[in-house]
């Protein structure tokens, strides 16, 4: 079963511009989100969290914000630069009771692509 | 100095065979885990281990078999591989901040089964 749904598998934006991904959830009992960026023949790299009692986060370029309503998570990144191209994994995390540990359920990913 | 690294990078093998993929993290966490990446993308958790001992245990078959010799280290193990073993294997390892988990991942292994 499908915790987490990247529904694009791909976003096209022109460099500068604020690029949006998005994902859905279906299981409201998690502790936080999580996105991921990954480039091709590389580990996925942490890049920005969001805990389930906020509605935003934000880093430097990066916001996630969370709509608990919704069940609906997304990604902004402004300006967006050719480096960012990239793609995006959005994790569900949900320790176990009476555990430290998290586990992640992962998204499909988004493919950015930031164009000159 | 690379965090998390896996060995081999690729991987080529007949069915029936049996094969290790090595992890080893030098960033002094105490848990460690293996995802796989199958032709669909997803990403899904096979195991997780704190402290050498594992912790999780997604349903994965029997044939796969993860240890850990140390904390830095967690290799797997896959017995009488299939077609379906087929895919992107990617070791990680998490520290805890607050009450948020952070997982550090290495490069991945692609493992190719004919």
């Amino acid at each position: 079963d499908q915790q987490v749904k990247q529904n694009s598998p791909s976003l096209s934006v022109q460099e500068g511009r604020i690029s949006i991904l998005n994902c859905d959830y279906t299981n409201s009992m998690f502790d936080y989100f999580l996105w991921y960026k990954k480039y091709p023949a590389e580990g996925p790299t942490f890049l920005i969290s969001i805990s389930s009692i906020k509605d935003k986060n934000e880093d430097g370029r990066f916001t996630v914000f969370l709509n608990k309503s919704a069940k609906h998570l997304s990604l902004h990144i402004v300006p967006s630069q050719p480096g960012d191209s990239a793609v995006y994994f959005c994790a569900w995390a949900r320790r176990d009771r009476g555990s430290t540990l998290g586990r992640l359920y992962f998204g499909r990913g988004t493919q950015l692509t930031v164009w000159p | 100095d690379t965090a998390v690294s896996q060995t081999p990078k690729y991987l080529v093998t007949q069915m029936g065979n049996d094969k290790s993929i090595k992890c080893e993290q030098n960033l002094g966490h105490d848990t460690m885990y293996w995802y796989k990446q199958d032709s669909k993308k997803f990403l899904k958790i096979m195991f997780s281990y704190n402290n050498k001992e594992l912790i999780i245990n997604e349903t994965v078959p029997n044939r796969f078999s993860p240890k850990s010799p140390d904390k830095a280290h967690l290799n797997l193990h896959i017995n009488s591989l299939e077609l379906g073993d087929s895919a992107v294997y990617f070791c990680a390892s998490s520290y805890l901040r607050g009450t948020q988990e952070t997982q550090y991942f290495g490069p991945g292994t692609r493992l190719l089964v004919l």
